[in-house]
């Protein structure tokens, strides 16, 4: 079955500083990718998305993600965080036996520190 | 264009009681689907629809039932409330991807949270 994991449950980042948060997928074929980014008391923003072809993926906001078939990962990075930037981040893959439905990691809090 | 809109945003409940989650998307997407979110659990899929009239379970569909009479509708229904229903509910719109071989970038709702006493 599709899965994600997302081994790091809270992230501490100084403002300015560079950030990676970790994916992990178990999934067969090639995976349907995605990262969500959720604001306090907020919706789901998609930040980017990975279906095929350049294995990095530029997104919203400075985000970019790298797929690594050989990992089994998906992590995403910024060069340099914003305190804006604090939020929830979720990473996501596609069930293609759900209607496509999105099967969600448990999420990387972001703190932002001054 | 609103997106996709929920109501309502907030709701109390006693235990036994019922009510009806309702979720309308106005980008003529086929695929709709209900996920809740608890703290540290993520979001986990209780239903989806691939199209008008068609309804299927996902991984916590215990407790819901669900209809799609219309296209951009999507209902989400409490026949009999549990405290273990305490949650945030999260719709969500999506269309097929050409082939239809996934789909397209999931457009998710503000959300409604539900609480149940």
């Amino acid at each position: 079955a599709q899965s994600v994991t997302q081994p790091d449950i809270h992230i501490t980042v100084s403002e300015g500083a560079s950030l990676e948060l970790r994916c992990n997928y178990s999934y067969g074929a090639t995976p349907y990718l995605f990262w969500y980014v959720q604001s306090p008391g907020q919706g789901l923003q998609l930040l980017l998305k990975y279906f095929s072809g350049d294995t990095l993926v530029q997104g919203i906001k400075g985000f970019e993600a790298e797929f690594k078939r050989s990992q089994s990962s998906f992590n995403l990075r910024k060069p340099s965080v914003h305190w804006s930037d604090a939020a929830e981040y979720f990473c996501a893959v596609g069930i293609s036996n759900s209607g496509y439905a999105l099967n969600f990691g448990k999420g990387t809090s972001l703190l932002v520190t001054p | 264009n609103a997106g996709v809109t929920q109501t309502p945003k907030f709701r109390v409940l006693k235990t036994g009681q019922s009510m009806t989650l309702l979720c309308a998307q106005d980008m003529n997407h086929e695929y709709m689907y209900w996920y809740r979110q608890d703290p540290g659990m993520g979001l986990r899929l209780i239903h989806y629809s691939v199209g008008e009239g068609t309804t299927a379970k996902g991984e916590v569909p215990d407790g819901y039932n669900v209809s799609r009479l219309k296209k951009q509708n999507f209902l989400l229904g409490l026949e009999s409330a549990a405290p273990s229903q305490t949650s945030v509910y999260f719709c969500a719109s999506a269309r097929p991807t050409s082939g239809a071989t996934s789909t397209d970038t999931q457009y998710f709702g503000p959300g409604t949270r539900l609480t149940v006493l």
